[in-house]
């Protein structure tokens, strides 16, 4: 049974560069969440694919970020320019609905620190 | 969005049962009542839900009170891999995004 998983696990890069993260949910699940969770907060939610369509997105997601899920399997979330307050943890969870609510399984997440 | 109260922690003994509460006087019908944990340096966890009903599972137990308006999550016997952050969480019953509050800290001491 292979969990969500995320690449890369940390990502250190300068102040105005784009970094990409790749989540790949697990195969049965057709939802798919991003999350950025910053040092003693709880995981703030991003935005969320219901297969390939993206269906909801936080005031969080700024312009400079984008998110794909293209055919509905694995799904991207890119930062341009980036910024030193984008420095954080993001992560990633796929769900199903169980007896009328989702579960959601959490990746490992991506740690991006900007300098 | 109805939210939840939770202490801000808790410490335990190793082998002991845990119960922790959390509040939430302002759930609405269509509200599951969801429990994650995170451990350190990992990320979330699911740990149980439930709506009406009490629920067990390998990993807990949750008494959710009569009128709804509180929870309780039940570590059974606790180990130190229990020390985690634990957030209970309200999920509507088309709810997509996890709204995650401070959690209640766990502290399990051997």
């Amino acid at each position: 049974d292979t969990g969500v998983s995320q690449d890369p696990r940390h990502k250190i890069t300068k102040r105005g560069q784009n970094v990409t993260f790749r989540c790949d949910p697990i195969s049965e699940h057709n939802r798919l969440y991003w999350y950025r969770q910053t040092l003693g907060q709880g995981p703030e939610f991003l935005t969320y694919f219901q297969n390939e369509a993206q269906l909801e997105k936080s005031r969080l997601l700024s312009d400079r970020f984008s998110a794909e899920r293209p055919k509905g399997s694995f799904s991207t979330l890119e930062i341009q320019r980036t910024e030193q307050g984008d420095s954080a943890m993001y992560l990633c969870a796929s769900s199903y609905r169980q007896g009328g609510t989702d579960t959601q399984y959490f990746g490992p997440g991506t740690r991006l620190t900007v300098l | 969005d109805a939210k939840t109260t939770q202490p801000n922690s808790m410490e335990s003994n190793e082998e002991e049962p845990v119960h922790l509460p959390c509040n939430h006087s302002t759930i609405s019908g269509t509200d599951y009542i969801h429990w994650y944990r995170q451990l350190p340096s990992q990320g979330p966890e699911y740990v149980i839900h439930g709506l009406t009903s009490n629920v067990n599972n390998r990993m807990a137990s949750l008494a959710i009170a009569e009128d709804r308006k509180s929870s309780t999550l039940i570590l059974h016997r606790a180990t130190l891999r229990d020390a985690a952050v634990y957030y209970c969480i309200l999920l509507k019953q088309a709810g997509t995004a996890l709204i995650f509050g401070k959690g209640t800290t766990l502290s399990v001491s051997s």
